[in-house]
């Protein structure tokens, strides 16, 4: 398996401007994660997916952020309007959930999409 | 809610040397922990996971440890070499999610000097 795909890898863009970021998980993996990575706030979780289901979205700082997973194999985040504030590495996750709980499951990540408004 | 800390930002040590990084967490008591490597530039790489019960794990050079009176853990490379340089994060089960997802340090960076 070629791991977690997310593009683009870099993404710069003004102010205002609406951001899609993709992601393609690992085939057979049933959670899907959303983090944010900022040098001051380290690694946040954004969103997480259950069966392509929205689990708990409480990570999401505000209204101007969306995800959606349409199908197993894809999931998107959308920025908009986009802030400077935004600007950050954003990670897409996947895991293989296992009777133990989420404390159990490996996380496996993809390469990062870097993020800078302008 | 739970806290979770790593508390050194930065370590750097000579070649050769056993490096010990430190997680500390408060609020519950997980019943897993993990480690997890960043490279520059790349997303987190699983390392090891931890059981309450296990209290050490090893890995090659790796070993890790789990004191639940101490709330603590510690990560151990031993014979470290300049390739370990990166920065290093443990995660643990966040309950207060509606199925539990995991919670990461901030990372701490090592760096192993030739």
């Amino acid at each position: 398996d070629a791991g977690v795909i997310q593009s683009p890898r870099h993404e710069v863009t003004e102010m205002g401007q609406e951001v899609t970021l993709r992601c393609k998980p690992i085939s057979g993996h049933d959670y899907l994660f959303w983090y944010r990575q900022t040098m001051m706030r380290g690694l946040e979780l954004l969103i997480y997916f259950n069966n392509n289901v929205p689990i708990d979205d409480s990570g999401m700082p505000e209204d101007r952020f969306s995800a959606k997973m349409p199908n197993a194999s894809f999931s998107t985040l959308k920025i908009q309007p986009s802030e400077p504030r935004d600007s950050a590495v954003y990670f897409c996750a996947s895991s293989y959930g296992t009777s133990g709980g989420a404390g159990t499951d490996t996380q496996y990540f993809g390469p990062g999409t870097r993020l800078t408004v302008l | 809610s739970q806290k979770i800390e790593q508390n050194s930002e930065a370590l750097n040590i000579q070649e050769g040397k056993t490096a010990t990084l430190t997680c500390n967490y408060t609020n519950y008591s997980p019943a897993y922990l993990q480690w997890y490597r960043q490279d520059p530039g790349r997303g987190p790489v699983f390392l090891l996971l931890i059981r309450e019960n296990e209290k050490e794990k090893r890995k090659e050079r790796l070993k890790v440890t789990f004191d639940t009176t101490l709330k603590q853990s510690l990560f151990h490379i031993t014979a470290s070499q300049p390739a370990d340089s990166a920065t290093y994060l443990c995660a643990l089960e966040d309950y207060g999610g509606s199925q539990g997802n995991l919670i990461f340090g901030k990372g701490t960076k090592l760096s192993v000097k030739p």
